[in-house]
């Protein structure tokens, strides 16, 4: 049975600072890595996707990684900024697309 | 284009009262998935529609929750006489699932649930 953990479940910068979310998976056969952000209130957005041939995706100031020998993905945020403020979710993918979730990082970038 | 919508946004009812959320994915999706996010849980997968296959329904916790996607398209989840653990976010989500590719799913807003 898949169980995805994030650590840290919360983590405060100052603004400008390089940060690293990381998220572990126990069953190495996932099909893909989604990360997600998540605003109070409000439903999740796809941050990145990576297939499970794939070891990273780029997009703008995030970068996601993902190890599957090691059951390891993560998500690099560089110069950080207040508007990244966020619960930070990943989820592995099965081959019918079922996503199994971690349980977030609550991030709070502070001016 | 348009997301995906989810309706209503908010729904309080008396224990024991059914309910029913709806999803309307984004056009030409063909798979729709179910989610619940409570505070204990965390986000749950509950239902998974994939053009006319039988659904999965291996995340339904119990027989008083069940779901229909009507031509492929918009999507019920009923809840038979709730309980105050029903209580959560439910969110739905839909993907365009092309052929031997895993993709991105795209969330909506959710329906909040409070059963009293």
């Amino acid at each position: 049975k898949q169980e995805v953990t994030q650590i840290p479940a919360a983590l405060s910068v100052p603004e400008g600072e390089n940060l690293v979310l990381n998220c572990s998976f126990t069953d190495s056969a996932i099909y893909n890595l989604q990360w997600f952000r998540q605003d109070p209130g409000k439903g999740l957005t796809s941050l990145l996707l990576i297939q499970s041939s794939q070891r990273e995706q780029t997009s703008g100031r995030l970068n996601a990684s993902l190890d599957k020998s090691s059951g390891r993905s993560t998500l690099y945020i560089a110069a950080s900024q207040p508007g990244d403020s966020a619960t930070y979710l990943c989820a592995g993918g099965n081959q019918g697309g079922k996503l199994i979730f971690g349980q977030g990082t609550e991030l709070s970038v502070k001016p | 284009g348009a997301g995906v919508s989810q309706s209503p946004s908010n729904k309080v009812t008396e224990k024991g009262k059914d309910v029913e959320l709806r999803c309307d994915p984004i056009s030409g999706h063909t798979a729709l998935y179910w989610y619940r996010q409570s505070l204990g849980q965390g986000l749950e997968f509950l239902i998974y529609f994939q053009g006319n296959s039988a659904p999965d329904k291996s995340g339904l916790p119990s027989d008083r929750f069940s779901a229909e996607r009507t031509g492929g398209s918009v999507s019920t989840l009923t809840i038979q006489r709730t309980q105050q653990e029903d209580s959560a976010v439910y969110l739905c989500a839909s993907s365009p699932r092309l052929a031997g590719i895993t993709d991105t799913q795209y969330f909506g807003p959710g329906t909040r649930l409070t059963v009293l």
